[in-house]
This record gives C-alpha cells, sequence and structure tokens, in this order.
C-alpha cells in the first residue's frame, strides 16, 4: 500500500512553455502532498504544502506566480512550471500524506530539463 | 538553521566492509521523528525507518541497523557486509512539531561500494 505516482517522470520543453506534473496517491486519500526541488547532488527542498480544497502553503523564496501548484481531490495534486527556464531544470519530487499521519510517501519524481 | 546534518559528503567502501553513515540532529521539541531514506541513481526516494523521539532502542533490518541516542542528537545508520547494489545516496531527515512536521532533509551522503 501507500503508493505515489507522478507523471510524467522525464519531461523536456523548451523555454516559455509551461509543464504540468501530476502526482496521484493511488490507494489511499492524501490530505496533504507536498512538493519538492531537487538540484544535482543536492538535498530536498521542500516547495510548499498543499491541502485538499485550500491554497498551497509556499515556503519562503518559491515564487507562487511560478510554481502554480493545485490540489482539487483526495488523490490528485498538480504542480504547473509556468514560462518554465533552463533555471526551472530540475528534479521535482511530491510526497503524499494521510489523515493523520505525520508519514510521507515519495512519488518517483519528475526529471524536468528546459532548453 | 540547519535541522539535519550529515557530515559526510561521500564514503567509499569496499564491498564486505561495513558502512556507518552519521546524522546529527537540532530540535527543541520533545515529540519528534527522524528518517532515513535511500536514493539510488534512478532517483526514487526509498523510505528505510522512522523513528519516534520516544523510542531510543536500537533496531536492526537485516543488514541495516541504526543507533539512536537522544544524548548526542544522533541518530546514525550501518549497513553491514555492504554490496554494490548499497551505492546510493542516503538522506536524515527530521520531522517536528515547531515545523508543523514538515520534514527537514540533511544534505546527503554519497555511499559507494566497489566491487
Amino acid at each position: 500500500g501507500a503508493v505515489v505516482s507522478q507523471h510524467p517522470s522525464r519531461v523536456i520543453c523548451k523555454s516559455g512553455t509551461s509543464v504540468k506534473i501530476e502526482c496521484r496517491s493511488l490507494d489511499f486519500q492524501a490530505t496533504t502532498m507536498f512538493w519538492y526541488r531537487q538540484f544535482p547532488k543536492k538535498s530536498l527542498m521542500l516547495m510548499a504544502t498543499s491541502n485538499e480544497g485550500s491554497k498551497a502553503t509556499y515556503e519562503q523564496g518559491v515564487e507562487k506566480d511560478k510554481f502554480l501548484i493545485n490540489h482539487a481531490s483526495l488523490t490528485l495534486s498538480t504542480l504547473t512550471v509556468t514560462s518554465a527556464h533552463p533555471e526551472d531544470s530540475s528534479f521535482y519530487i511530491c510526497s503524499a500524506e494521510g489523515r493523520g499521519n505525520n508519514e510521507q510517501f515519495f512519488g518517483p519524481g519528475t526529471r524536468l530539463t528546459v532548453l | 538553521a540547519q535541522k539535519v546534518t550529515q557530515a559526510q559528503t561521500e564514503i567509499s567502501v569496499v564491498e564486505k566492509e561495513d558502512v556507518t553513515l552519521d546524522c546529527v540532529y537540532e530540535t527543541r521539541d520533545t515529540t519528534y521523528y527522524l528518517f532515513w531514506y535511500k536514493q539510488p541513481p534512478s532517483g526514487e526516494l526509498v523510505f528505510l525507518i522512522r523513528r519516534n523521539s520516544f523510542d531510543e532502542q536500537n533496531e536492526i533490518s537485516g543488514r541495516y541497523s541504526w543507533n539512536f541516542q537522544k544524548s548526542t542528537s544522533s541518530f546514525n545508520f550501518t549497513i553491514t557486509a555492504s554490496q554494490v547494489v548499497d551505492s546510493a545516496v542516503y538522506f536524515c531527515a527530521l520531522s517536528d512539531f515547531s515545523n508543523d512536521y514538515k520534514l527537514s532533509f540533511g544534505a546527503g551522503t554519497t555511499v559507494t561500494v566497489r566491487a
């Protein structure tokens, strides 16, 4: 149990386009989902926390207009990188947490390359 | 402020050697959770262990063992008789009340096991 999927696993796009990444909890209801960014050879940096049906809470320094997060249902959260630029290239990882659980289950990650 | 410190950036060992990864954490809360994750080259985070602050018992799972010492705020991880498949980046993480139980990751330790 506790499987989290991400789609796509890898995406290459041109500068200026927007990219949407989906995160799904496959066998449980995720009241909270988290989005992380990881640069090469670096640690995971929390970008934002999203609760189903409410606005995401962004960490300091993360542009909310650049990284749009939607948590429309208890099993799906999306991260949209708007007007992507090469510096947005990174590995994006989502995680999901069930109700009252305090344990996060991680997706496999999405590698974004912006040309 | 750095809440989780993994002082070892890289460790290289020969197969069958034991390897110990250090993790020192910082929190003022009495209730907190500590984690270890493995990130192989594929990128997907693999959950290894979660330990709450009230359980100081050491744990062994196959070739893996963990030493939790509240007195020194450390949660070290040992791989016994290492194998090539153990090559990965290992992250220690802390989840505490003062940070809404969000995960704070250490910088990670890259383990390379040579045949």
